[in-house]
């Protein structure tokens, strides 16, 4: 069965500071990994994917993310965070013989303070 | 596009009430799920459907929860009878088939007093 593990529930940052949310997962097939966004009373919204190819993965609103299959993880990095990106951050993984059933982390706060 | 659209957005009711959630997907979207987040925890897929057949219902509580999506197209999930820790989010995504980026709706959040 499929997990997914972020390690930090809270990250407070400052604006225009770089951050890092982290995400670990464990499977025992190949998976397809992705991050969304979820505002206040907002559904989720994606924010980037990796099925396959280049392990570093390009999103909106700057975020980008690098898959690393040995150390089963797929972090999100903005260089310079804006106000506007205070949200709960979610790190999902499907295993790619499954359909897309995601399964989901416990989430990330980000807080970006000014 | 028109996105996933739910209904009602928020409902509270009594313990031991009945609630149904009405989701709408987009349109020509096979793939429908009904996630369930509690609050501080990420969602939960209660099940997937792929048109009007269930892909997987493993961890939908079958003894209280239903699902139907007749015709294929929109979805209802109920509760019945409802308990307290039943009080969440009800997110419904869709996917234009298994395997593509699923689209969820804003959430039917629910609260059991």
């Amino acid at each position: 069965a499929q997990s997914v593990t972020q390690l930090d529930s809270q990250v407070p940052v400052f604006e225009e500071a770089p951050v890092e949310l982290r995400c670990n997962y464990s499977s025992s097939v190949s998976v397809y990994l992705f991050w969304y966004v979820q505002y206040p009373n907002q559904g989720l919204q994606l924010l980037l994917k990796y099925l396959s190819g280049s392990t570093l993965v390009k999103g909106i609103n700057g975020f980008e993310a690098e898959f690393n299959k040995s150390q089963t993880s797929f972090h999100l990095r903005k260089p310079s965070v804006h106000i506007s990106d205070t949200a709960e951050y979610f790190c999902a993984v499907s295993e790619n013989n499954a359909g897309n059933m995601l399964t989901f982390g416990g989430g990330t706060r980000l807080m970006v303070k000014p | 596009e028109a996105g996933v659209a739910q209904s009602p957005r928020y409902k509270i009711i009594e313990k031991r009430q009945s609630v149904a959630f009405w989701c709408n997907p987009i349109s020509g979207h096979a793939t429908l799920y009904w996630y369930q987040q509690i609050l501080g925890q990420g969602p939960k897929l209660l099940i997937q459907f792929q048109n009007n057949g269930v892909v997987d219902d493993s961890q939908l509580p079958k003894d209280r929860f239903s699902a139907e999506r007749l015709k294929g197209v929109d979805s209802t999930l109920k509760i019945q009878p409802a308990k307290l820790e039943d009080s969440a989010v009800y997110l419904c995504a869709s996917s234009y088939r298994q395997g593509t980026e699923a689209f969820f709706g804003q959430g039917t959040r629910l609260t059991v007093v």
